[in-house]
């Protein structure tokens, strides 16, 4: 299978800061990359779609001021969660779509906010 | 429409045994049904995944059985050992497009030694 990677696996933050997740696709290139966000014994949650080279798609309830996303190159999205509260602590995991069919996951970052 | 319904929540078997894992949905236009793996503080796996001109795909110890006219689709594990033990998730996509994958719920399998 691809490998995507994910960094960093677990960081933790102050209330107030920001903090930036980056998702790689290492052995091939991917126009779209996912990121959801997932709770404790709970599915994914898809939280917006990343198209390379334009801006990202949000689902509804998602904001996209606070979650900024950034598709700079064929094997690289970023996440950047603004103004960090509590209520972010979450496991967030990136996808990465190899056309036309498979989408292959990060290992993930678990971000706590004190 | 988008929905995949994804059952049983949990699931225990012993060692050896064949847990099954059913996936239903609704939306005529999904070609393709991956099953991922997910162990607690990872992200999920890619396990094996169906498109629907087959009726079974198996890879290993892993088998998907898929039923076009009942939109439902099943995950097999044979011989299943303790490793097994995680988190598995049925997902339904639709190729060529950049739309996201909709998953199931997920089940949460423990296979006793």
């Amino acid at each position: 299978g691809a490998v995507v990677s994910q960094h960093p696996s677990r960081v933790i933050c102050k209330s107030g800061t920001s903090v930036k997740i980056e998702c790689r696709s290492l052995d091939f290139q991917a126009t779209t990359m996912f990121w959801y966000r997932q709770f404790p014994k709970q599915s994914l949650m898809l939280m917006a779609t990343s198209n390379e080279g334009s801006k990202a798609t949000y689902e509804q309830g998602v904001e996209k001021d606070k979650f900024l996303i950034n598709h700079a190159s064929l094997t690289l999205s970023t996440l950047t969660v603004t103004s960090a509260h509590p209520e972010d602590s979450s496991f967030y995991i990136c996808s990465a779509r190899r056309l036309p069919y498979e989408q292959y996951f990060g290992p993930g970052t678990r971000l706590t906010v004190t | 429409q988008q929905q995949v319904k994804q059952s049983p929540q949990s699931l225990i078997v012993q060692k050896g045994g064949i847990p099954i894992i059913n996936c239903a949905y609704e939306n005529t236009a999904f070609d393709y049904f991956p099953w991922y793996q997910q162990f607690p503080g990872k992200g999920p796996a890619l396990l094996i995944a169906i498109r629907p001109d087959v009726s079974e795909k198996k890879e290993g110890r892993f088998t998907i059985s898929f039923n076009k006219s009942a939109k439902q689709f099943s995950l097999h594990i044979m011989d299943s050992q303790p490793g097994d033990s995680a988190t598995y998730f049925c997902a339904a996509g639709t190729s060529g497009s950049a739309r996201q994958l909709t998953f199931g719920s997920g089940t949460q399998l423990t296979v006793l030694p």
